[in-house]
């Protein structure tokens, strides 16, 4: 199974909402991801979880909220958010935090704040 | 950060080969050179991977000159589903360097 999957797809939520995205690879890596990605843009890293701990924050304001419950699962707790945070979600994992190997991205969510 | 350039858009016809440059003047001595192909509404795609000289994979080739400051991914053979965005990315792992993605080339294959 060399499979990043993410839930929902799509994603419609008021400014006042909570809401979560959800992440899921059973390959055994260590090492998850979230980017974010605006329309004709590059995708942005948000957070790096290495061995389910937090490495990597680039600086993404707390109204976003990862978890990393297990090696399996990545969540993005969503609160109070912007419509300028309207934009695809993005997951990867990479087997091995530390070495050289590829990342396994996700479909993605698409999410839009109204 | 190994800040990467590469041409904004590309335009090539179905069967020919395909050359996409990227420079990376300030790569660092543990960096490699990470290629990723993305389809809209969908998640890049790992092409290749290399650190110098040359790699070939069933997909495309990697050319990495000896001083290491560009990179060029070789697409053989072009068809109309190769019309996608290109990304170069140049790091570490473990750093976020290896995590900054340039802003890609749109390659767009006519037939």
């Amino acid at each position: 199974d060399t499979e990043v999957t993410q839930t929902p797809k799509h994603l419609v939520m008021g400014m006042t909402n909570k809401k979560s995205l959800k992440c899921e690879q059973h390959m055994g890596h260590r090492a998850m991801y979230w980017y974010k990605q605006k329309a004709k843009k590059p995708p942005e890293l948000m957070f790096v979880y290495s061995y389910e701990k937090l490495s990597i924050n680039e600086s993404v304001p707390s109204r976003f909220s990862p978890e990393c419950p297990n090696s399996s699962l990545l969540n993005l707790h969503l609160h109070a958010l912007q419509p300028e945070d309207s934009a695809l979600y993005l997951c990867a994992s990479h087997q091995t935090p530390g070495l050289n190997y590829e990342q396994y991205f996700g479909p993605g969510t698409r999410l839009t704040v109204t | 950060l190994a800040k990467t350039t590469q041409p904004i858009s590309m335009d090539s016809y179905e069967g020919q080969e395909v050359n996409i440059t990227c420079s990376h003047n300030n790569i660092a001595t543990n960096d490699y050179i990470t290629w990723y192909q993305q389809f809209p509404s969908q998640g890049p795609r790992f092409i290749i991977q290399g650190y110098k000289t040359k790699v070939t994979n069933e997909v495309a080739s990697l050319f990495i000159p000896a001083d290491r400051k560009s990179s060029t991914l070789s697409l053989p053979r072009v068809s109309l589903s190769d019309t996608a965005v290109y990304y170069c990315l140049v790091g570490t792992e473990g750093s976020a360097r290896q995590l900054t993605f340039g802003s890609g080339t749109q390659l767009t294959v006519l037939p």
